[in-house]
């Protein structure tokens, strides 16, 4: 079954401790992106990758890294994470980027305390 | 700096009762509007992509159009099961890697009553 994946669903933590959220897809897809969800606030992009080793910056990536060595994957990093940065996270995949169909992951909800 | 601003916030119908949605953007040159439908826990699903002014697509009970300032979508005679937050979101067209970057409004939470 085609589709992208996250792991953990659910993470629990405290400010400052490092921790990594995975995102995998299995559609052989070039582009892949990193979005936080907050309330009134909407969908606002973190980072993206149109291809490995291709990464850039989306509207809010302070806080952020990411890497993209292999094609399928695309972790995300929050190295010393904060309070501010409880939210929902979601991974999205397209073939190529642009203005092609964006694949969403299930999300995952983070709380730092 | 691209902006997309949606409206209502949430909008309450009746089944069957007709509506449509709004979307408003700012963008220095549009290559592509998306429609998206995110149920509650779960990830956005892809509803349409409108490429130019006066372009329209339909799905089932819904309908995409698309001016040079805003998109609406038209929802027709919708059943309980069309509840859901709706969302838009813009791609601008820029050079190099820009073209990868999307920009999403706040979306808009529909709620049908049976």
């Amino acid at each position: 079954e085609a589709q992208v994946t996250q792991n953990p669903r659910y993470l629990i933590t405290v400010t400052g401790k490092k921790l990594t959220v995975t995102c995998s897809q299995n559609m052989n897809h070039e582009y892949m992106s990193w979005y936080r969800q907050d309330p009134g606030l909407g969908l606002r992009q973190i980072y993206y990758s149109m291809n490995v080793e291709v990464t850039d910056k989306g509207d809010v990536p302070e806080g952020y890294k990411v890497s993209r060595k292999e094609k399928r994957n695309f972790p995300l990093i929050l190295e010393s994470p904060s309070p501010n940065q409880t939210s929902l996270y979601f991974c999205a995949s397209s073939f190529r980027g642009g203005v092609e169909t964006q694949y969403f992951g299930p999300g995952t909800r983070l709380l730092v305390l | 700096e691209d902006q997309v601003t949606q409206s209502p916030e949430a909008l309450r119908l009746q089944e069957g009762e007709s509506s449509s949605l709004n979307c408003s953007y700012t963008v220095s040159g549009l290559r592509g509007l998306f429609w998206y439908r995110q149920d509650p826990g779960k990830g956005p699903e892809f509803l349409f992509t409108l490429y130019s002014a006066g372009e329209e697509k339909e799905k089932e009970r819904l309908k995409a159009t698309l001016t040079k300032k805003e998109s609406f979508l038209h929802i027709t005679a919708p059943k309980p099961e069309d509840s859901a937050t709706y969302l838009c979101a813009v791609q601008a067209s820029g050079g190099g890697t820009s073209y990868g970057k999307l920009t999403f409004g706040q979306g808009t939470i529909l709620t049908v009553h049976p």
